[in-house]
């Protein structure tokens, strides 16, 4: 299986909105709503922020946002904070009954 | 939600098997419904699932990884683990177990375990 396509880094001011993509395929992002986001400080584990495309687990901000359009799946994180530093990774289900991850995405808050 | 906690080596000679094990407090490796995964990352790198199994017992893994690895469940002391043969240098990672309710949705993590392949 391949891995899902991140961009390498993404960065942006403290208030502003980012967005991360993840690009797959008709065997995983685009045939299933079973997309999933996490993220990662250095030295941690992955924490799990996002699931289903779009829903966010108990005690995660709303700031969180996912969405998908066809093999595409994006994550926004609004109003930018210092702690949103952080490495992040998509995930998504396959048509295998696997998982695939994207390769990455180091965000950046200048 | 329950807690993992991962033992196991640090340090494999290459060509031997590596194992790990995830013990399970909390809750129950038969809670129906829940997956019991594996999952690496190479020291720089990004991450790459390994595998689970179902609470049934049921599997699946890496088709990259397929033919070197093994995951089973040890009811009887609420545990999970992870066997993968023939390591080489590129096994060195970072190996966490995770669970959860859905393959695409490993939501609970360990902290993880560093294992370095090297004689």
């Amino acid at each position: 299986q391949s891995a899902l396509t991140q961009p390498a880094s993404v960065s942006g001011s403290p208030g502003q909105s980012i967005t991360i993509s993840c690009t797959g395929t008709t065997s995983d992002v685009g045939s299933y709503n079973f997309v999933s986001w996490y993220q990662q400080h250095p030295g941690k584990a992955p924490k799990f922020m996002i699931y289903d495309v779009s829903n966010r687990p108990s005690g995660v901000s709303d700031r969180f946002s996912g969405s998908k359009s066809g093999n595409t799946a994006s994550l926004t994180i609004s109003g930018l904070q210092a702690e949103d530093e952080a490495d992040y990774y998509c995930g998504s289900y396959t048509s295998s009954n696997t998982l695939v991850f994207g390769g990455g995405t180091k965000v950046t808050v200048l | 939600q329950v807690q993992l906690q991962e033992s196991g080596p640090g340090l494999v000679k290459p060509s031997e098997t590596l194992s790990l094990t995830c013990t399970v407090s909390g809750g129950s490796v038969s809670r129906g419904g829940y997956y019991w995964s594996w999952i690496r990352q190479p020291p720089g790198k990004g991450l790459e699932w390994i595998g689970y199994i179902y609470y049934t017992g049921s599997t699946n893994y890496n088709p990259s990884l397929k033919s070197r690895v093994a995951i089973s469940l040890d009811t009887s002391n609420n545990q999970f683990s992870l066997k993968l043969s023939s390591v080489t240098a590129a096994d060195t990672a970072v190996y966490y177990c995770a669970s959860g309710d859905g393959v695409s949705r490993p939501s609970n993590w360990v902290q993880g375990t560093l294992v370095t392949v090297s004689s």
